[in-house]
């Protein structure tokens, strides 16, 4: 089993929808949650990052984790062409970086 | 954040030749680490290069493949040694800024390809 699991996709939203993005994660003493947006052929950039459980929102990026269920999202209201990327989860145990595999979201217009 | 440059941005080599990619930051950081990102694949974490000490590297990576330096806390080198064409990848710089925090903030990456 890996550590962190995302569906690959692609995903394929309609401008102005909301784009849900879904990650779960193997290890319970995991501590930090991490989304990351890479755009084809460009290193990861940090967009979020969470703690604890529920909800922390961010201009129109949501991060929602239950560690009950070992699983974290990323909400994108409102999603924009400029937002189609590939989006990596990681998780840290606190001695360890995983990252997942990455689902490739694209944003219609 | 910081502000993360990598030399070179990309190169094509040949086979059984090195290449050193560098990693400077902007900023003095606790931690750095080299990810290799082969086409289409997800980050795999080579090691933790550590300041003043001999690099931490994680399984399926050795020193004499991939040797690591870090003479202070804004430079590192990571050498892609005797290279083959499964070497074939992009090569990520990433930092902690804190101690004991997990954020990690990555360079532009160094596009490598090997004949």
């Amino acid at each position: 089993q890996k550590e962190v699991e995302q569906n690959s996709g692609p995903l394929s939203v309609p401008e102005g929808a909301i784009a849900s993005l879904n990650c779960t994660y193997s290890d319970r003493g995991s501590q930090s949650f991490f989304w990351y947006r890479q755009y084809s052929g460009k290193s990861p950039e940090l967009i979020m990052f969470i703690y604890s459980n529920g909800d922390k929102e961010d201009g129109r990026f949501t991060a929602q984790l239950n560690k009950a269920s070992q699983y974290v999202s990323l909400l994108i209201r409102d999603s924009q062409p400029s937002d189609s990327a590939t989006y990596l989860c990681a998780v840290s145990t606190g001695n360890q970086f995983y990252f997942g595999t990455g689902t490739s979201l694209t944003v219609i217009p | 954040s910081a502000v993360i440059s990598q030399k070179p941005s990309r190169d094509i080599c040949q086979r059984g030749t090195s290449l050193t990619i560098q990693c400077q930051v902007d900023s003095q950081v606790t931690m750095m680490f080299w990810y290799r990102q082969q086409p289409g694949q997800s980050l795999t974490l080579i090691a933790t290069a550590n300041q003043g000490s001999e690099a931490t590297y994680e399984s399926g990576f050795v020193i004499d493949k991939f040797p690591i330096s870090r003479p202070n806390l804004t430079f590192s080198t990571l050498t892609v040694s005797n290279m083959s064409p499964e070497d074939s990848s992009i090569y990520l710089c990433s930092v902690g800024l804190v101690a004991g925090a997990d954020t990690q903030y990555f360079g532009p990456g160094t596009r490598l390809t090997v004949l």
